[in-house]
């Protein structure tokens, strides 16, 4: 059974930095890309970034562009989002999502989601 | 950046009825379009990759169809189940756009 547990998220100040991960399962992680998708309280789906099985390519939404890295550790089962310059506009829930193939394919399973709130 | 845009943004429908959402991308995509279903407090679950190929498990009322620009999810007849909130993402590249989303409720 496919399973993706993330982590880490917390309320922290703007400015500040948050390292979230998830835990892969289930699967063999390195024949997959993976993503990270959040969702503001209330509001839509929104892609935050994605890396493909080998960490060979690497995306990122205009909105995080700079400030997010992903990362992954194929070894440890394990994808990473290091989130920098943290704004208000960050409150969301992170799902980390499982892609159907190596490279461009859509999310398939995806985790319960980690909380980030970003306030003074 | 590709844009992807949705229409409409929510609906109410009967049960029974036949509901259709469009999804239109600001440039061709190919097929390079998936479409989500999101109910209320869940996680997004995959119905349709490559604009038509139903995913494994999703009942056979839901059908989507298009290529390029413009694409089309269609419930075949509503179930009070598929109340939910209804995303395309488009995956052919980098930033992989969601639409804002199509709520359908039964009415």
């Amino acid at each position: 059974e496919v399973q993706l547990v993330e982590s880490g998220g917390d309320l922290v100040q703007p400015g500040r930095s948050l390292r979230l991960s998830c835990a892969a399962s289930g699967f063999t992680f390195d024949d997959y890309a993976m993503h990270w998708v959040r969702q503001a309280p209330g509001k839509g789906l929104e892609w935050v970034s994605g890396i493909s099985w080998n960490s060979g390519i690497i995306g990122y939404a205009d909105s995080v562009k700079g400030r997010f890295t992903i990362s992954r550790d194929n070894a440890k089962n394990s994808l990473y989002l290091q989130m920098n310059s943290l704004r208000a506009e960050d409150t969301a829930l992170y799902y980390c999502a499982k892609a159907t193939a190596y490279s461009s394919s859509p999310a398939d399973y995806w985790g319960q989601g980690t909380q980030v709130t970003v306030s003074s | 950046d590709i844009q992807m845009t949705q229409s409409p943004s929510s609906l109410s429908a009967s049960v029974g009825d036949r509901v259709t959402i469009t999804c239109r991308a600001s440039q061709g995509i190919s097929t390079y379009l998936a479409w989500y279903q999101q109910k209320p407090g869940k996680v997004p679950k995959l119905l349709i990759s490559a604009a038509s190929t139903l995913q494994s498990g999703v009942p056979s009322r839901f059908r989507g169809s298009g290529s390029g620009t413009d694409f089309t999810l269609t419930i075949s007849s509503l179930q009070p189940e598929d109340v939910a909130t209804y995303y395309c993402q488009k995956y052919d590249s980098d930033p992989r756009a969601f639409g804002q989303g199509t709520k359908v409720e039964i009415k």
